[in-house]
């Protein structure tokens, strides 16, 4: 089975602290996201990344980084937290191939920021 | 207006009910229709997917798409109370289901 590990199931941070949240998946996968989920706004593209290195912007990138230093290894980061960045946030891994590129996801990091 | 629109829940029904879960959207680019379910503090997980129009099944759960009235739906058959979870659709326009356009979800509860 694909795992994709996020390191931290709940995470509080103060406004204006650096934080990073953490993804691993053990499937050699080349792609992967990261998204936020709110209720009423569903799930929203951040950043991803197809290759080692390599970075996109999603939907909703302002106030967020991210790095791919390793393949298995994909890392968001708040550069300076705000309240509005609460929320759980999604990790997901998926295999480029024919037909559809499934989405496997981590379990969440729910980050509260006072 | 959103891009996709969820029928909003909650939903409760009793066990062996059948469940209608229903999503229409506005993007006639879509191709990719998806379903996935997502258990408390846990992440999505994709029930299944379709390709274009058409129904599509497996088991107990059958996906139907009709793009020309821009309207998916996911019937569950003999709904079972380990059926208990949120599900989200999502469409693409393209194979990359990272991209997907998602749903905000309809919490289901079936009752014992």
């Amino acid at each position: 089975d694909v795992k994709v590990t996020q390191s931290s199931r709940y995470l509080v941070k103060r406004t204006g602290e650096k934080v990073f949240l953490e993804c691993v998946q053990d499937m050699d996968h080349e792609n992967m996201f990261w998204y936020r989920q709110d209720p009423g706004l569903g799930l929203r593209l951040i950043y991803f990344s197809y290759d080692v290195k390599m970075k996109e912007k999603g939907d909703i990138p302002e106030g967020y980084s991210v790095s791919r230093e390793k393949k298995e290894r994909f890392s968001l980061i708040l550069e300076s937290a705000s309240t509005n960045q609460t929320s759980m946030y999604l990790c997901a891994s998926s295999l480029g191939g024919t037909g559809l590129e499934k989405l496997f996801f981590g379990s969440g990091t729910q980050l509260s920021v006072l | 207006q959103k891009e996709v629109e969820q029928d909003p829940g909650p939903l409760s029904v009793p066990e062996g009910a059948i469940v209608s879960l229903n999503c229409t959207y506005s993007n006639s680019a879509f191709q990719y229709f998806m379903w996935y379910r997502q258990y408390s503090r846990k992440g999505p997980e994709l029930l299944m997917y379709t390709y274009s129009s058409g129904n599509k099944e497996d088991g107990r759960f059958t996906a139907q798409v009709d793009k020309s009235s821009k309207y998916i739906s996911l019937f569950i058959r003999d709904s079972q109370p380990s059926d208990s979870a949120t599900y989200l659709c999502a469409m693409s326009a393209e194979r990359s289901a990272g991209k997907s356009t998602f749903g905000d979800g309809t919490t289901l509860t079936v009752k014992p």
